[in-house]
């Protein structure tokens, strides 16, 4: 079964909301998660990481402002698109790794639609 | 050059055939490697999880990496339609949970 959970799947909403997506993890605790965006055909790009206790690390060209990333216990994390537009529709995945060296598990996606 | 190399394809096959994929890499520190599988509108879920070379089997899937050459496979018997979806190679460097992934290779078996 699933051992990371990630809500909403998918979310339309207009121009300037602001969204709010939860990623846990099920059956472990996860001091690092780590949120991903997909282009259609595309492969994952990571977008930043998501340490518990700590500020996220983000990649480079990600806008830290336009994406809030919050780790507040060990088996969640949120990223939030703040003042969403549509050049920010996409798919928008998180992982949780169970350990170090370990492969990660990924939770189902979040279909973001922005109108 | 990319650190991960993988065919995109797409691949066709028909049903019950063997179906190979690959990947090659450059960076001989990748110590962990993985193969995940994603279906449309999902996230990946990981098939496959090696960290010597060698073959790895279960089930239908084998997974296979030659750290001499920086090269890994997957095998897939019997290919079944259920099987068709994008395969992405990962892998780590040891010490670190950093993924480093494959454009990934869509497949599609044909009944």
């Amino acid at each position: 079964g699933a051992v990371v959970s990630q809500h909403p799947s998918w979310v339309i909403c207009k121009s300037g909301t602001s969204v709010k997506i939860e990623c846990r993890s099920l059956d472990f605790q996860a001091t690092t998660m780590f949120w991903y965006r997909q282009f259609p055909k595309q492969s994952l790009m990571l977008m930043a990481t998501s340490n518990e206790g700590s500020k996220a690390t983000y990649e480079q060209g990600v806008e830290k402002d336009k994406f809030l990333i919050n780790h507040a216990s060990l088996t969640l994390s949120t990223l939030t698109v703040t003042s969403a537009h549509p050049e920010d529709s996409s798919f928008y995945i998180c992982s949780a790794p169970r350990g170090v060296n370990q492969p990660q598990h990924f939770g189902d996606g979040t279909r973001l639609s922005i109108l | 050059q990319k650190e991960v190399e993988q065919d995109p394809g797409p691949l066709s096959v028909p049903e019950g055939a063997i179906v190979s994929l690959n990947c090659t890499y450059s960076n001989s520190a990748f110590q962990y490697f993985m193969w995940y599988r994603q279906y449309s509108r999902k996230g990946p879920e990981l098939l496959m999880y090696t960290y010597s070379s060698g073959n790895k089997e279960d089930g239908r899937f084998t997974a296979q990496v030659d750290k001499s050459s920086k090269y890994i496979s997957l095998f897939i018997r019997d290919s079944q339609p259920s099987d068709s979806a994008t395969y992405l190679c990962a892998m780590i460097l040891g010490g670190a949970n950093n993924l480093f992934f494959g454009t990934g290779t869509r497949l599609t078996v044909i009944p």
